[in-house]
């Protein structure tokens, strides 16, 4: 059974950047379309951006795609995230997700989530 | 493609049935997922393709509708089933987008 396992919790201060990894057992990273989801406190689920595995291409969700990185380590099949200039509103349970296709992504796994508290 | 969720909040007792609406702004055919989400838990898919059970989903658990308007059904609720529920529509992404939940509390 395929298992993401994250890093644990950050806290970082405002303008500061974080990095939070996903790594996959189970099965192999360059097989897999990884996204990430966020989740401020209380609130809803806001997707953030996904990988195509196919062409490596990276999809952002417009909001964050000057802010936002997802990069892979294949050798050790991790995923990580990179957020920068952080405010906040970045205050959220990140996690990261495998969709089951490009085609169709809709999450079929999760990660438990790593919380990132931005506070000064 | 902006998802609304109806009502906010459900208040059932156990074993009645709960029905959570799903609207989305635009027409896009089936390309709908539900998720259920308990305090502290990642979400759990529980539908796709708007009506087909995810892999050890309880039957009690049904989704339905196509264009605009879609719906889970819980046909007799269980203590376990008092949770968050999400739609989330995955049709010509990006981007994803999900509705703002659907909490259904115990009566």
């Amino acid at each position: 059974q395929v298992q993401l396992v994250q890093s644990g919790a950050e806290v970082q201060k405002p303008g500061a950047s974080v990095k939070v990894s996903c790594r996959v057992s189970g099965s192999t990273l360059s097989e897999l379309s990884i996204h990430w989801v966020r989740q401020a406190p209380g609130k809803g689920l806001e997707w953030m951006g996904g990988l195509d595995p196919e062409n490596g291409e990276r999809i952002y969700a417009q909001p964050l795609q000057y802010r936002f990185t997802m990069t892979e380590d294949t050798s050790t099949d991790t995923a990580f995230m990179e957020l920068t200039s952080l405010r906040s509103e970045d205050t959220a349970m990140y996690f990261c997700a495998i969709a089951h296709s490009v085609e169709a992504p809709y999450i079929t796994q999760w990660g438990q989530g790593t919380l990132v508290t931005v506070s000064a | 493609i902006v998802m609304t969720q109806s009502p906010a909040t459900l208040s059932v007792s156990p074993g009645e049935r709960a029905t959570l609406s799903c609207r989305a702004s635009q027409i896009f055919g089936s390309n709908l997922a539900w998720y259920q989400q308990k305090p502290g838990q990642a979400p759990r898919l529980l539908i796709y393709a708007a009506s087909i059970r995810a892999t050890g989903v309880p039957a009690r658990f049904s989704g339905s509708g196509s264009g605009t308007e879609f719906t889970l059904t819980i046909s007799s609720l269980q203590p376990e089933d008092f949770a968050v529920y999400y739609c989330q529509q995955y049709t010509n992404w990006p981007p994803i987008t999900f509705g703002p939940g659907t909490r259904v509390e115990i009566k």
